[in-house]
């Protein structure tokens, strides 16, 4: 079965710390794409950071970073520095394109900046 | 501010109702996705649309309909409406149908079914 595992419902994090978020994901494709959004309060998903399951090099993005492991089909999400504006749910997803395409999302962890 | 704007921002509807939302993409883009999303949980792919052809379905009964005009905006329909329908429907644009194309979402239209 193709699905996203976020084992972490709500995490804390000390201002200016990093966190890390895990995601593990299964699937029998050979080319998908991996993701990961940031969903304020407000409820609009924002793009955080974009990893391709060719792409060697983990993908970065300012204070996100993507820690690829193909073979344990993890892509759990580093954010350094943390803000207080980071305080959101964090959904990590998978697109695919085998058989009709499909977007799958992870349950979400929620993170707390605490000052 | 993605550029996709979905309406109506908020509804309420009683059980057996039909609904419409709508959808308009960010400028250039020619997919269009939906997805719903229960308080508390994460988006649920509904279905996707490529020039204006239904290319990819999640696991959504079929009074759950779609349409993608030439213009790339899109409706998602609803039909007999059942309480476990409330929830949070996002739409997202996006360039192609490739596993690399980055989703711009909408504020999204809360639906309350009664």
């Amino acid at each position: 079965a193709q699905k996203i595992t976020q084992t972490q419902p709500g995490m804390f994090v000390q201002e200016k710390e990093a966190v890390t978020l895990d995601c593990t994901y299964d699937t029998s494709d050979q080319s998908y794409g991996l993701f990961w959004y940031k969903q304020p309060s407000s409820g609009e998903m924002i793009f955080l950071i974009y990893q391709g399951s060719y792409d060697e090099q983990n993908a970065t993005e300012g204070r996100y970073s993507l820690n690829f492991q193909k073979a344990r089909k993890s892509a759990n999400l580093v954010i350094s520095a943390s803000q207080l504006g980071d305080s959101a749910m964090y959904f990590c997803a998978m697109l695919r394109n085998t058989g009709g395409f499909k977007t799958i999302f992870g349950a979400g962890t929620r993170l707390f900046v605490k000052a | 501010e993605t550029g996709v704007t979905q309406s109506p921002t908020h509804l309420i509807k009683t059980r057996g109702q039909q609904v419409t939302l709508r959808c308009s993409s960010q400028s250039g883009h020619n997919t269009v996705s939906w997805y719903q999303q229960a308080l508390g949980q994460g988006p649920q792919f509904i279905f996707q649309y490529y020039r204006e052809e239904e290319n990819g379905r999640g696991n959504f009964p079929p009074r759950f309909s779609g349409l993608q005009f030439p213009n790339y905006s899109s409706e998602l329909n609803v039909n007999a409406l059942e309480l476990d329908d409330s929830a949070l429907y996002l739409c997202a644009s996006s360039l192609g149908t490739g596993v690399t194309g980055e989703l711009f979402f909408g504020e999204g239209s809360r639906l309350t079914v009664l």
